[in-house]
């Protein structure tokens, strides 16, 4: 089945550090979401790409999403420590009948010491 | 707008127990969704409703079952609870089935000794 992989695992950084996770599929997406889960909470909505080589920013984060459609990458500029969390990239596969199956990496967890 | 809600927020079960969680949606969603997250891990999901219809499952044996009502409500069954089952329970609804953008509500945490 579907797997989506996200490197790194952890990272820890000085705030003001820039932070980059990455996400791969192995087979090709319809769509790429990202989602952030702050500490004891649920996962929050940040962005969908849709289309091949679509970037997308938002203040400090910019969101890339591959040519291929298989991956994808958040890169957050001069971190604070409200970044702190989880980030989830979450895609659903292309064609057939996926529909809403959203498939989870197992996270970046980021950690921002002041 | 009243956002996701989910009861009960914790649940201690015995193995071998059932156990139902709830879920309300987003006003103006039709579409919710239900999630598996063990500790440290992503959201695994588990399957999909659309309007009161299963509209896709993953990997998840027959012992998780789930409704939607009228009122796109949700209800999340799990018969013969086994330890693994142990996790936070995530509901989500979105405003279609599809690719939309997912509304979590705060989860329900479920123990099972």
């Amino acid at each position: 089945g579907q797997q989506v992989m996200q490197i790194p695992q952890y990272q820890h950084v000085q705030e003001g550090e820039d932070f980059t996770t990455y996400c791969n599929s192995s087979t090709t997406l319809s769509n790429i979401q990202w989602y952030k889960q702050r500490p004891g909470g649920h996962p929050v909505f940040l962005i969908q790409l849709v289309k091949s080589g679509e970037v997308k920013k938002q203040k400090r984060l910019t969101f890339q999403f591959g040519e291929a459609k298989k991956n994808s990458s958040l890169h957050i500029t001069a971190t604070q420590t409200t970044d702190v969390g989880t980030y989830f990239c979450a895609g659903i596969p292309a064609g057939g009948t996926s529909y809403g199956k959203l498939t989870f990496g197992q996270g970046t967890i980021l950690t921002v010491h002041p | 707008e009243t956002g996701v809600t989910q009861s009960p927020t914790h649940l201690i079960k015995t193995r071998g127990q059932q156990v139902t969680l709830r879920c309300s949606s987003q006003s103006g969603h039709n579409t919710v969704s239900w999630y598996q997250q063990a500790l440290g891990q992503g959201p695994q999901f588990i399957f999909q409703y659309y309007r009161e219809e299963e509209n896709g499952r993953g990997n998840f044996p027959p012992r998780f079952s789930g409704l939607q009502f009228p009122n796109y409500s949700s209800e999340l069954n799990v018969n013969a609870l086994e330890l693994d089952d142990s996790a936070l329970y995530l509901c989500a609804s979105s405003l279609a089935r599809g690719a939309y953008e997912q509304y979590f509500g705060p989860g329900t945490r479920l123990t099972v000794t």
